[in-house]
């Protein structure tokens, strides 16, 4: 039973390019949640998604940031013109049909911004 | 707003020496706690959880018990290991905001042999 999955697990990208990280929520879950880790912080929430749904997106920043859950394939978050301040650990998580479940989180992405 | 607070690490311990690390909530209602611990280089796995007040959570030796009187899901570990070394993260999850995981700060905890 594959836990979640996010690849790349480490992207490195120059200022303005864009950064794509996908997520792939375990088996049978069907929720998907965004989260950002800051060095020596905490996680922050980002987005909250279900199946082609934005539920709740008041964590993302209202420039440059979106993200998807499609029908079918991963959840991708999407940075578009990355800056040096983008840099941080992107944590995907996902729970079962009630939201109120345990988040199980997967590897996390690396970004670095040059 | 909804917020967690986690003592300050790190915390530094001898192997078999016993672990506190505090956590306070802030919220409404009655949310679910939560901690979890992430090890270097990887992502937050559940530790444990409760989801009503004077439930004790527990997994791999440690406990924690919801204190609603306290607003306050402290976690305990009678004896620690090496392998124990790791940032420690308390969290809730609110009813009128499911989903949207409030974490604290974490707690890094080393424990030497």
């Amino acid at each position: 039973n594959a836990g979640v999955m996010q690849n790349p697990r480490h992207l490195v990208r120059r200022r303005g390019q864009e950064a794509r990280l996908r997520c792939s929520p375990m088996k049978g879950h069907s929720h998907v949640y965004w989260y950002r880790q800051l060095p020596e912080e905490g996680l922050k929430f980002m987005v909250y998604l279900q199946k082609e749904n934005i539920i709740d997106e008041s964590g993302m920043p209202k420039e440059r940031f979106s993200a998807e859950f499609p029908k079918e394939g991963p959840s991708i978050l999407r940075i578009q013109q990355v800056v040096r301040g983008d840099s941080a650990a992107y944590f995907c998580a996902s729970s079962p049909s009630d939201p109120q479940e345990t988040q199980y989180f997967g590897p996390g992405t690396r970004l670095l911004v040059l | 707003g909804n917020s967690v607070t986690q003592m300050e690490g790190p915390v530094t311990l001898s192997e078999e020496a016993f672990l506190t690390i505090n956590c306070t909530y802030t919220a409404t209602g009655y949310p679910s706690l939560f901690w979890y611990v992430q090890y270097p280089g990887e992502g937050l796995q559940l530790l444990l959880k409760a989801t009503k007040a004077d439930d004790k959570g527990s997994n791999k030796g440690f406990e924690a018990t919801y204190r609603k009187e306290t607003t306050s899901f402290h976690l305990e570990k009678g004896s620690v290991q090496v392998s124990d070394s790791a940032v420690y993260f308390c969290a809730l999850n609110q009813p009128d905001s499911w989903g949207k995981f409030q974490f604290g700060a974490g707690t890094q905890v080393v424990v030497t042999p």
